[in-house]
């Protein structure tokens, strides 16, 4: 169980361009999702907290409007990377809670986006 | 904000050899976990602690986390290949959504 699928698994995109990420928790639901970005070599750094019916909660540094965060349903939520270019390339991956808070995150296997 | 500092940053070792891996925080911790990640692919859950001086095992990797809930260490006794990856230590948020920040993590390499 706690099934966490994520979708694309990679996408290669024009700079310039969006490009849609999916995050579904497959067999429970997720109030909420974390959205996690990661470097080459590096650790996973926190970007924003996605509740469902509300909006995104972001880290400082993380623009907003560059990386859009939809949380529609319970067992969906989705990051969007507008107007895309080459710096916004990297390794997204998202996680979400079963039930209460203590519990552990279960992670998406991860989305690398490249921008050419 | 919170900070946690991992070491070594790398590591190799001869397969059979123990190990530790260590994670300090700059605040006391709410939590922690442990996890282990395959570089380009999700994560895999290995343990959590919250209490002050709780020790977990799982197999061959034992975790314990400190009095002061302020360090953490990750032992794996007897290590085999399959063990190799990252393995990154976070910290729980005591906040509503206890979110979720990760240490600098650890790059494990075990040689047959």
């Amino acid at each position: 169980g706690a099934v966490v699928s994520q979708h694309p698994s990679w996408v290669i995109c024009k700079s310039g361009t969006s490009v849609k990420i999916e995050c579904r928790s497959l067999d429970f639901q997720a109030t909420t999702m974390f959205w996690y970005r990661q470097f080459p070599k590096q650790s996973l750094m926190l970007m924003a907290t996605s509740n469902e019916g509300s909006k995104a909660t972001y880290e400082q540094g993380v623009e907003k409007d560059k990386f859009l965060i939809n949380h529609a349903s319970l067992t969906l939520s989705t990051l969007t990377v507008t107007s895309a270019h080459p710096e916004d390339s990297s390794f997204y991956i998202c996680s979400a809670r079963v039930g209460r808070a203590g519990s552990p995150l279960h992670f998406g296997n991860g989305t690398r986006l490249t921008v050419t | 904000s919170q900070e946690l500092e991992q070491s070594p940053q790398s590591l190799i070792v001869q397969e059979g050899k123990n190990l530790t891996i260590n994670c300090t925080s700059s605040k006391t911790l709410y939590g922690l976990y442990w996890y282990k990640q395959k570089y380009g692919e999700g994560l895999i859950f290995l343990m959590m602690l919250q209490k002050g001086g709780e020790e977990k095992s799982h197999e061959k990797i034992t975790a314990k986390l400190d009095e002061k809930k302020q360090q953490s260490s990750l032992h794996i006794t007897a290590s085999q290949p399959s063990h190799a990856g990252i393995y990154l230590c976070g910290a729980v948020n005591s906040g509503g959504y206890q979110k979720v920040t990760f240490g600098t993590g650890t790059k494990l390499q075990v040689i047959p």
